[in-house]
């Protein structure tokens, strides 16, 4: 298994213009969550899906970020506009089951910097 | 403080040691989980104990829990270089979100 796929690795954007990343879950995994990491507040949760259908999405920052999943193996977070605050590494993840009580797996992240 | 404070925040040790990270929380739990992230990498599962579980063995890694203090502990005997990463503690609460603590960076000197 290719495990969870993300792109692009690495972002590099002016501040004001729209960012999507892209995250392809586990094939059969039901659950697929984003993430974003920083120094300065750690490892936050965003958003979360359950079969396609955003189950939390209290940990997005601002309406300037906005995330869908149209099929079960496809997600996006946009960030418009983008900002220099923003920069941080979005992570994906998924899981089967019920998510937090499973393994959660993670992508490699995208390595977002708005300058 | 967030849920999920793992200590030491660094480590640093010699190959062959032992090394022990804690974690504490703050409400009650369902399960707590362990990862792995090594530098510029995602996170990797390690090791998921049940709230009605003490301690877990998975390899070189032993993990308990004291729900009675709110903490956990994490033990990678016999340590190896390529264990050097951080480790965070999640634990889960209700439904399916899982809170991460701020991780322990640990260094494994050869």
């Amino acid at each position: 298994d290719a495990g969870v796929i993300q792109s692009p690795r690495h972002e590099v954007t002016e501040m004001g213009q729209e960012v999507t990343l892209r995250c392809k879950p586990i094939s059969g995994h039901d659950y697929l969550f984003w993430y974003r990491q920083t120094m300065m507040r750690g490892l936050e949760l965003l958003i979360y899906f359950n079969n396609n259908v955003p189950i939390d999405d209290s940990g997005m920052p601002e309406d300037r970020f906005s995330a869908k999943m149209p099929n079960a193996s496809f997600s996006t977070l946009k960030i418009q506009p983008s900002e220099p605050r923003d920069s941080a590494v979005y992570f994906c993840a998924s899981s089967h089951g019920t998510g937090g009580r499973e393994t959660q797996y993670f992508g490699p992240g995208t390595r977002l910097l708005v300058l | 403080s967030q849920q999920g404070e793992e200590d030491p925040q660094a480590l640093s040790i010699q190959e062959g040691e032992n090394a022990t990270m804690n974690c504490s929380y703050k409400t009650s739990i369902n399960n707590l989980q362990w990862y792995r992230q090594n530098s510029g990498r995602g996170l990797v599962h390690l090791i998921l104990i049940r709230s009605n579980e003490r301690e877990k063995h998975s390899g070189r890694l032993r993990v308990t829990l004291d729900t009675s203090k709110k903490s956990s502990s994490l033990l990678i005997t016999a340590s190896r270089a390529a264990d050097t990463a951080s480790y965070f503690c999640a634990t889960e609460t209700s439904g399916s979100r899982l809170t991460f603590g701020e991780g322990t960076q640990l260094t494994v000197n050869p």
